[in-house]
């Protein structure tokens, strides 16, 4: 069954501590994306990754980082540097023809809250 | 970046109207536009996308219009059902895949 997992669905996290969210596709796309979704505010890009080993900060990377050490997965972890993170994050992937732009296919999504 | 805006944020209408989004973009590049329906509680789905070199393209019920000129298109739904009760995103992309998006409009379908 081919898709994109993000786990878990639910995570609480206390302040001042940093905290990964998973995201693994098996879609064999080269291109793999996060983003934050808050109330009234649409989807914002955090960062994005066009082949493994590289990676680019979106509009709003501040107070996150992210690897990409397999094609598969692109983890992204909340530090305590992220000011406001309680939100709901979504990870997407994509073919990469390098020309032509395609359909992104979205994970279930991972609501955080700090508490 | 890409700035692009959507209109209305919330959108009432009767079962078997037909119900219309729009947005406008920013960068006369963009050649790239989707749009994702969000049911409740379930991830982003692309229901139809559009790139520049056309101006208007249907699938069954829903369609979408580019004007590029006026930086502007726009996704038409008719005979809504209630299953089409969701949040509508339209995005836009010059390249790499890096999807700008609107912040959404709720659709709600009355019986």
């Amino acid at each position: 069954d081919g898709g994109i997992t993000q786990s878990p669905k639910y995570l609480f996290r206390k302040e001042g501590q940093n905290v990964t969210l998973s995201c693994e596709q098996n879609l064999n796309h080269d291109a793999m994306y996060w983003y934050r979704q808050d109330p009234g505010q649409g989807l914002r890009l955090i960062y994005y990754s066009q082949i493994v080993n590289d990676f680019q900060k979106g509009d709003i990377a501040e107070g996150y980082s992210v690897s990409r050490e397999k094609k598969e997965s692109f983890p992204l972890t909340v530090t305590s540097a992220q000011k406001n993170p309680t939100a709901f994050y979504l990870c997407a992937s994509s073919t990469f023809s390098g020309v032509l732009n395609t359909e992104a296919f979205f994970g279930q999504g991972t609501r955080l809250t700090v508490v | 970046g890409e700035n692009v805006e959507q209109h209305p944020s919330t959108l009432s209408v009767q079962e078997g109207d037909s119900a219309v989004i729009k947005c406008t973009y920013s960068d006369s590049a963009s050649n790239y536009f989707p749009w994702y329906k969000q049911e409740l509680g379930k991830r982003p789905q692309l229901i139809i996308d559009i790139r520049s070199n056309v101006g208007e393209k249907k699938d069954q019920r829903i369609a979408v219009t580019l004007n590029k000129t006026a930086k502007h298109f726009s996704l038409h739904i008719t005979e809504t059902q209630p299953e089409d009760s969701a949040v509508y995103f339209c995005a836009a992309s010059k390249r790499k895949n890096k999807l700008s998006f609107g912040a959404g409009t709720t659709v709600t379908v009355r019986a």
